[in-house]
Parts: structure tokens; C-alpha cells; sequence
């Protein structure tokens, strides 16, 4: 059974700090691309970053570029987001989310984990 | 940045009925458009992909189409359980964005 498990949520105050983790099971983690999703309080989804199976490729949102950082570790099956310079705005439950699709696309979202939450608060 | 703009942003239905919900591209992105339910506290679940095809584990009543810039996505005989937010998202290129999202209510 495929599984994506986010934890490192917390409050953090603005220009704060926190490293999210998604450790994943069921499946063979290196051959898969993976992403970040935010969702703010009451709000759509926002792709927020993206990462090759190798980690070799990085692409990020605008809202996040510079602040975030993510990256994997293909040995211990975990996907991270490091987020710095956090802000007010970037309070947001975010997901991990496992990309499937033909290398030629097209790419979807096939399995999410249950979210994290992010709280940026003075 | 490819902008996508779905419409309704809610709309109220009974059970049993017929609900369309569109989804715009601000840019033709041939078929890499995939349609999301979510339910309140919950993850996304993908139901189509590839603008038409239903992932495997979606009820049949789910039907999505289109090419280019205009898709549709399509629920028939709605039931109690489908009564949720649904959400387009284009994967053309970075950034992977999503519409606006339409909720789906109890009339």
C-alpha cells in the first residue's frame, strides 16, 4: 500500500524557520518525481515545488523561490521542504504528493499525503 | 506562467443530477490537464488525468474532456458522496497551477 506521511508542521514566528518531511512506503521512491502542494485556511491549492527522482532537478513557485528549499533522500525514502524567511502568507497545510504519469507526460497527482499544518504567526 | 480559469466557483445540485464544471488555460497545453475531489480535511484525490482518462479507482459517473484550452469535466447521476470542491490542474510545464476550484453543493 502506497503511503505518504508529512510531519514537521508547527507555529513559527514570521522570519522563522521549519523543515517539513514526507516519508513515503509502498512504492519505489527514487523512480518518482515528487511535489509540495500548499492549501491556505479556506483557499485553493498552490503547487509550491517540484524535484526530480535523482533530486538532480529542482523547479519552485514564485512565491517561494529563495525561501524554500526542497530535497530528498532517496536511501531513507523521505522528501523534504525547508523553509526559511518564513511569512504570515505561507501559513498553509501542506502536502507531499507522489507525480506518476509517461516520461513524455502527461503528469498527475496520484497519491497525496494527509497534510501538514504550517502556522506563521507574531 | 500558464493561468487556469475554472468556472463555476459553486454551484448547488441534487442527487441524481447532471454537473459540468469548465476549466480554461490561458495557453493551449494539448491534453495535461487533471481534475481533483476534495472533501472538507482531506487530501486532493485524483480522479481524471490526461484530460480524459479516469484514474482506476474513480467511479464511472466521473467524465472529463477537452484538448487545447478549454476542458470539461462532467459528474453523472450525482451522488450524496460526490458533493465536494474540485479543483483542474494543468502539468504542461512549471508552474503546475491549479484553477480556483468549484464547490459543489446540496440544493
Amino acid at each position: 500500500e502506497v503511503q505518504l506521511v508529512e510531519s514537521g508542521g508547527g507555529l513559527v514566528e514570521p522570519g522563522g524557520s521549519l523543515r517539513l518531511s514526507c516519508t513515503v512506503s509502498g512504492f519505489a521512491f527514487s523512480n518518482y518525481e515528487m511535489n509540495w502542494v500548499r492549501q491556505a485556511p479556506g483557499k485553493g491549492l498552490e503547487w509550491v515545488s517540484y524535484i526530480t527522482g535523482s533530486g538532480g532537478t529542482r523547479y519552485y513557485a514564485d512565491s517561494v523561490k529563495g525561501r524554500f528549499t526542497i530535497s530528498r533522500d532517496n536511501a531513507n525514502n523521505s522528501l523534504f521542504l525547508q523553509m526559511d524567511s518564513l511569512r504570515v502568507d505561507d501559513t498553509a497545510v501542506y502536502y507531499c504528493a507522489r507525480e506518476s504519469g509517461p516520461p513524455s507526460g502527461p503528469f498527475y497527482f496520484d497519491y497525496w499525503g494527509q497534510g501538514v499544518l504550517v502556522s506563521v504567526s507574531p | 506562467d500558464i493561468q487556469m480559469t475554472q468556472s463555476p466557483s459553486s454551484l448547488s445540485a441534487s442527487v441524481g443530477d447532471r454537473v459540468t464544471i469548465t476549466c480554461r488555460a490561458s495557453q493551449g497545453i494539448s491534453t495535461y490537464i487533471n481534475w481533483y475531489q476534495q472533501r472538507p480535511g482531506k487530501p486532493p484525490k485524483l480522479l481524471i488525468y490526461g484530460a480524459s482518462t479516469l484514474q482506476s479507482r474513480a467511479p464511472s459517473r466521473f467524465r472529463g474532456s477537452g484538448s487545447g484550452t478549454d476542458f470539461t469535466f462532467t459528474i453523472t447521476n450525482l451522488q450524496p458522496e460526490d458533493f465536494a470542491t474540485y479543483y483542474c490542474q494543468h502539468s504542461f510545464n512549471t508552474p503546475y497551477t491549479f484553477g480556483q476550484g468549484t464547490k459543489v453543493e446540496i440544493k
